[in-house]
């Protein structure tokens, strides 16, 4: 069974403070997404990175893929109210679209 | 284009009763799945379909969980009976093949509560 372990499981800021959130495991992936969850709906595709040593941005927040694929980071520069939510890395499963979650990080970035 | 529908959005029912949860995939999907989640246990995978075609069911918990695909624009997932345990927010979500590699579109699933 393949296990996506995240950490912090939480992680409470101040806006405009940085912050890294990581998802490890012994397996190797051939893909690896990050997704963001608000409170009251499901879970939403941020990101997804392929290639090992990958490092992809989306406006604040910077994503990378460990060289050998069995890991990952999320880090937000200067976070915002905005950014709360739960984030889970997810990892491809073997085919047929399946992915298995990770154990997510919940963030709350205080105004 | 509509996301994923999902129906009802909040259930209330007692221990021993039946409960059906409802999910319309975004037309021109091709792949459904069905999630639990809940504090403990995070997010699980109970089952999913391709083609409308149950391809893996070993994340379904014990006979009392079924589901189904009558055609591509919808599946249930049946619990019968109920039990406080089952009580969790649950997510269908769907894909397509030919899209971004695995990414899933989730709709904004179903809270239970068995008391």
């Amino acid at each position: 069974t393949q296990l996506l372990e995240q950490s912090p499981q939480f992680l409470s800021i101040q806006e405009g403070e940085n912050l890294t959130v990581y998802c490890n495991s012994s397996s190797v992936f051939s893909s690896l997404q990050w997704y963001r969850q608000e409170p009251g709906e499901g879970p939403v595709l941020l990101v997804t990175v392929v290639t090992g040593g990958e490092v992809k941005k989306l406006k604040r927040l910077t994503f990378q893929f460990g060289d050998a694929r069995k890991d990952s980071s999320l880090h937000i520069t200067a976070a915002q109210p905005g950014d709360t939510g739960l984030y889970l890395c997810a990892g491809d499963s073997g085919g047929y679209q399946k992915v298995t979650f990770g154990t997510g990080t919940k963030l709350q970035v205080i105004p | 284009d509509a996301g994923v529908i999902q129906s009802p959005r909040h259930e209330v029912t007692e221990m021993g009763q039946e409960v059906t949860l409802r999910c319309k995939p975004i037309s021109g999907h091709d792949y459904l799945f069905w999630y639990r989640q809940t504090m403990m246990r995070g997010l699980e995978l109970l089952i999913y379909f391709n083609n409308n075609v149950p391809i893996d069911d070993s994340g379904m918990p014990e006979d009392r969980f079924s589901a189904k695909m009558p055609n591509a624009s919808f599946s249930t997932l049946k619990i019968q009976p109920s039990e406080p345990r089952d009580s969790a927010v649950y997510f269908c979500a769907s894909s397509i093949l030919e899209g971004t590699p695995y990414e899933q579109y989730f709709g904004p699933g179903t809270r239970l509560t068995v008391t």
